[in-house]
């Protein structure tokens, strides 16, 4: 199958700093990225979903100026969670799809944010 | 509206046995995809299966197959010769071609214990 990279893996950082997460497809092209969170023993809860060269659409709920999203290209989106707080400790996770509904889409292996 | 509904929070199965997890959908969408994922604890979601809606066949891949009966609305999925290493977290998803403008409606997950 595709393969989606996620960097960092882990990340501990002190309350008002940022944090930058990439998402890499790394043999296909992505038209689709989606960046989901997660908490401990539940499904994944939807952030945002981004388009390359195009603005993220952001679920409701989610605040755009703190989670900041860039899909620069094909293979490549950015979450930064910006000035961040220990509520934003989580675990995040991104996706990516080819083409179609028709299409898997592929996971990569998350980032869990710890937030001091 | 797209809904997803795994009915099963926990199961447990004998090792070498097989394990049937439930999943029923509902959509609108005249076309979608259904799809199983394995969510080990080091978080990574992996794909498992997937099913077209117009698919004749049930999907087949290894251990793992597709119970779907489409006018029931479900998709099962059905894992054979249980493994420790299928204990896990499992989501059924779901995209469609209308709704959600092409994004995955999750199930809340069952949770697999594979006892030795």
């Amino acid at each position: 199958g595709a393969v989606v990279s996620q960097h960092p893996s882990w990340v501990i950082c002190k309350s008002g700093t940022s944090v930058k997460i990439e998402c890499r497809s790394l043999d296909f092209q992505a038209t689709t990225m989606f960046w989901y969170r997660q908490f401990p023993k539940q499904s994944l809860m939807l952030m945002a979903t981004s388009n390359e060269g195009s603005k993220a659409t952001y679920e409701q709920g989610v605040e755009k100026d703190k989670f900041l999203i860039n899909h620069a290209s094909l293979t490549l989106s950015t979450l930064t969670v910006t000035s961040a707080h220990p509520e934003d400790s989580s675990f995040y996770i991104c996706s990516a799809v080819q083409g179609s509904y028709t299409d898997t889409q592929y996971f990569g292996p998350g980032t869990r944010l710890t937030v001091l | 509206a797209q809904k997803i509904t795994q009915t099963q929070p926990g199961m447990f199965v004998q090792e070498k046995e097989a394990v049937t997890l439930d999943c029923t959908y509902d959509t609108s969408d005249p076309s979608y995809g259904l799809f199983w994922y394995k969510q080990p604890s080091s978080g990574e979601m992996i794909f498992l299966i997937y099913q077209g809606s117009y698919d004749q066949q049930n999907a087949t891949e290894g251990r793992y197959s597709l119970n779907f009966q489409k006018a029931r609305k479900s998709a099962n999925l059905v894992i054979s010769a249980s493994q420790l290493g299928d204990s896990a977290m499992y989501f059924c998803a779901m995209r469609g071609t209308n709704t959600n403008a092409g994004k995955s409606t999750f199930g809340d997950g069952t949770t697999l214990t594979v006892k030795p």
